[in-house]
């Protein structure tokens, strides 16, 4: 399997613009964790599905995020409109129920 | 206020000395789990701990979680350049519940 795989890597954007990080979940996983991760306030957790269905969103930090989970196989965040201090790590990980997570290798977030 | 507080945030030592960083927190967990963080790339998992007491070994690393599941520590012997990396702890209060990480152990190890 290829692990947790986000897209992409590496997003530049201006303040004001609209951002979509995405990832592909491990196959047959039933949750799906997007995580943020700065240096001041480490690894936080924004949103978490189980079976595509969105359980607990408290982490996300304003209306400017949103997150969604068409299928088992697809997850987007976006966050418009974007603002400096969204930049950040953004992860996406992949689990089965009591089974440990699987990150993605993230998607580094500059808004200038 | 950080659920899980990890101590220290920054380590630099030699390669062959030992070494024990620490996860904190005044609440009690189900199960405890130790992460690894090198650039670029997402946490991955070295070992779970769920068990008040437990202690496990992975080479030449010491976990162990405390009697009360509130705390952990992570003791590392001999260290080898390979073992610079972020560790984070993560706990959760149930079966069901997503994990809450700790800041992390920021590791350095000098050849």
């Amino acid at each position: 399997d290829a692990g947790v795989i986000q897209s992409p890597r590496h997003e530049v954007t201006e303040m004001g613009q609209e951002v979509t990080l995405r990832c592909k979940p491990i196959s047959g996983h039933d949750y799906l964790f997007w995580y943020r991760q700065t240096m001041m306030r480490g690894l936080e957790l924004l949103i978490y599905f189980n079976n595509n269905v969105p359980i607990d969103d408290s982490g996300m930090p304003e209306d400017r995020f949103s997150a969604k989970m068409p299928n088992a196989s697809f997850s987007t965040l976006k966050i418009q409109p974007s603002e400096p201090r969204d930049s950040a790590v953004y992860f996406c990980a992949s689990s089965l129920y009591g089974s440990p997570l699987h990150f993605g290798n993230g998607t580094r977030l500059t808004v200038t | 206020t950080q659920l899980l507080e990890q101590s220290p945030q920054f380590l630099s030592i030699q390669e062959g000395e030992n070494l024990t960083v620490y996860c904190n927190s005044s609440s009690v967990f189900s199960s405890l789990q130790w992460y690894r963080q090198e650039p670029g790339e997402g946490p991955v998992l070295l070992v779970t701990v769920v068990t008040g007491g437990e202690v496990k070994k992975l080479k030449r690393l010491t976990f162990q979680f405390g009697d009360a599941r509130k705390d952990s520590s992570l003791h590392i012997t001999a260290a080898q350049p390979g073992d610079t990396g972020l560790y984070l702890c993560a706990g959760a209060r149930s079966g069901n519940t997503p994990l809450v990480f700790g800041k992390g152990t920021r590791l350095s190890v000098i050849a």
